[in-house]
């Protein structure tokens, strides 16, 4: 299994350009999260999806947007880079409450630079 | 809403030595506490949960609701050790909520010979 993947690894956008990170994972879970890495910030929710057809929003949503059309796929959408949105990504996928493995596994990340 | 502190960016110990991470939390319901660690160039990864009560890898953290606390520990640090660890708390029981996880800022843990 190769556990969650992302797609792709890094990329380099000029401000004002659209892009799409794609998140993909095979281990039928239900959940998945979008995250953004910052020095100093921790992670923070961007995010988030609990189930095929679902999404919401987390902590900090503004100029992104998400969409969960298959199970196993998570996709976040830039429509409009920003300087402030160079970050590294990462996505996240977890069983649902009550199964009792509450783990989440995260991603290899990605390292977004916005110029 | 809830709330995660780790207040040290930074921690050098030498190897041998006892570590000692902070973590502090803030939360209005009942609790579920984690630590994620991420070694260099590696994704983050599950490290222990308050619940299970576990030992991994010679670390433990203790959930103590009175003082709002779930300090990691290891009496010996290692070389190996050297990583970035993340205290998080999940907002389980929120309608909706998943298993929304809230992170604290992370430390840096440096293990020196």
């Amino acid at each position: 299994n190769a556990g969650v993947t992302q797609t792709p690894k890094f990329r380099v956008l000029k401000t004002g350009q659209s892009m799409t990170l794609l998140c993909a994972q095979d281990m039928n879970h239900e959940y998945m999260y979008w995250y953004r890495q910052d020095p100093g910030m921790g992670l923070r929710l961007i995010h988030y999806s609990v189930g095929e057809g679902t999404t919401a929003k987390g902590e900090v949503p503004d100029g992104y947007n998400v969409s969960r059309l298959k199970k196993q796929n998570f996709l976040l959408g830039l429509e409009s880079a920003a300087p402030s949105q160079t970050s590294v990504y990462f996505c996240a996928s977890s069983s649902a409450p009550g199964t009792g493995i509450d783990e989440q596994f995260f991603g290899p990340g990605t390292r977004l630079t916005v110029l | 809403a809830q709330r995660v502190t780790q207040p040290e960016k930074l921690l050098s110990v030498f190897k041998g030595a006892p570590v000692e991470l902070k973590c502090n939390y803030s939360y209005s319901g009942s609790p579920e506490l984690f630590w994620y660690v991420q070694y260099s160039r590696q994704r983050l990864q599950l490290l222990l949960r308050h619940i299970s009560r576990e030992s991994i890898k010679g670390f433990t953290a203790d959930l103590n609701k009175g003082e709002t606390s779930f300090h990691l520990k290891k009496p010996f640090a290692q070389e190996e050790d050297s990583a970035m660890y993340y205290c998080a708390l999940s907002a389980r029981g929120v309608t909706g909520g998943g298993n929304k996880l809230t992170f604290g800022t992370g430390t840096q843990l440096k293990v020196e010979l």
